[in-house]
């Protein structure tokens, strides 16, 4: 089954304190992204990454970093979380083809930063 | 920048009204458009989708949505609403202007009373 798996669902940290959150495909999708959800603002763009090796800035990188070092992993850091990193994240597979792209969610994962 | 505009913040509906809810692009060329539905503490979903031929789509559940070039729209739309509808749903625009990346709308809320 197709899938984009994100872990933890869940997760209450502290100021400060380095987290990780991972994400994974199935799919054998080069593109993959980052989001963060907050009330009355959608969706908004963290991080993509076209391929192995390659990712670039979406419209709020600030605070996070990103890395993918193979094609199905795509973990989102916070090196150092603040309470205004508090929001729903989710991860995305994009399959893109013949001008169309498509994009596959994770089921999210809720950070909490106190 | 390209952007998605939704008409409605909040939409409370009886069941059975009928439903249309708003989405807007700016201009971009040839794109993607996509309705999805993010029931209650839960992911998002895809509804439905366009990407060329016929402008009327049908999804899941009896929604249906239809692209207007010349609005620059995609309204998504239900004939009967049902309580298990209450949900946020969110339209999204990818395509080549876009940089394949996906930008969603703020969100519609959608409340439907028994």
């Amino acid at each position: 089954e197709a899938q984009v798996t994100q872990n933890p669902r869940y997760l209450i940290t502290v100021t400060g304190k380095k987290l990780t959150v991972t994400c994974s495909q199935n799919m054998n999708h080069e593109y993959m992204s980052w989001y963060r959800q907050d009330p009355g603002l959608g969706l908004r763009q963290i991080y993509y990454s076209m391929n192995v090796e390659v990712t670039d800035k979406g419209d709020v990188p600030e605070g996070y970093k990103v890395s993918r070092k193979e094609k199905r992993n795509f973990p989102l850091i916070l090196e150092s979380p603040s309470p205004n990193q508090t929001s729903l994240y989710f991860c995305a597979s994009q399959l893109m083809t013949g001008g169309v792209t498509e994009a596959f969610f994770g089921q999210g994962t809720r950070l909490t930063v106190v | 920048a390209q952007s998605v505009s939704q008409h409605n913040h909040h939409v409370i509906l009886s069941e059975a009204a009928s439903l249309e809810l708003g989405c807007n692009y700016s201009y971009g060329g040839t794109v993607n458009l996509f309705w999805y539905v993010q029931y209650p503490g839960q992911h998002l979903q895809l509804l439905l989708k366009y990407f060329s031929g016929d402008p009327l789509v049908k999804g899941i559940k009896g929604f249906e949505a239809e692209f207007i070039k010349s609005k620059f729209s995609f309204n998504l739309r239900k004939p009967s609403v049902q309580w298990s509808d209450t949900a946020e749903y969110f339209c999204a625009v990818s395509g080549y202007n876009y940089g394949q990346n996906f930008v969603f709308g703020p969100g519609t809320r959608l409340s439907v009373l028994p």
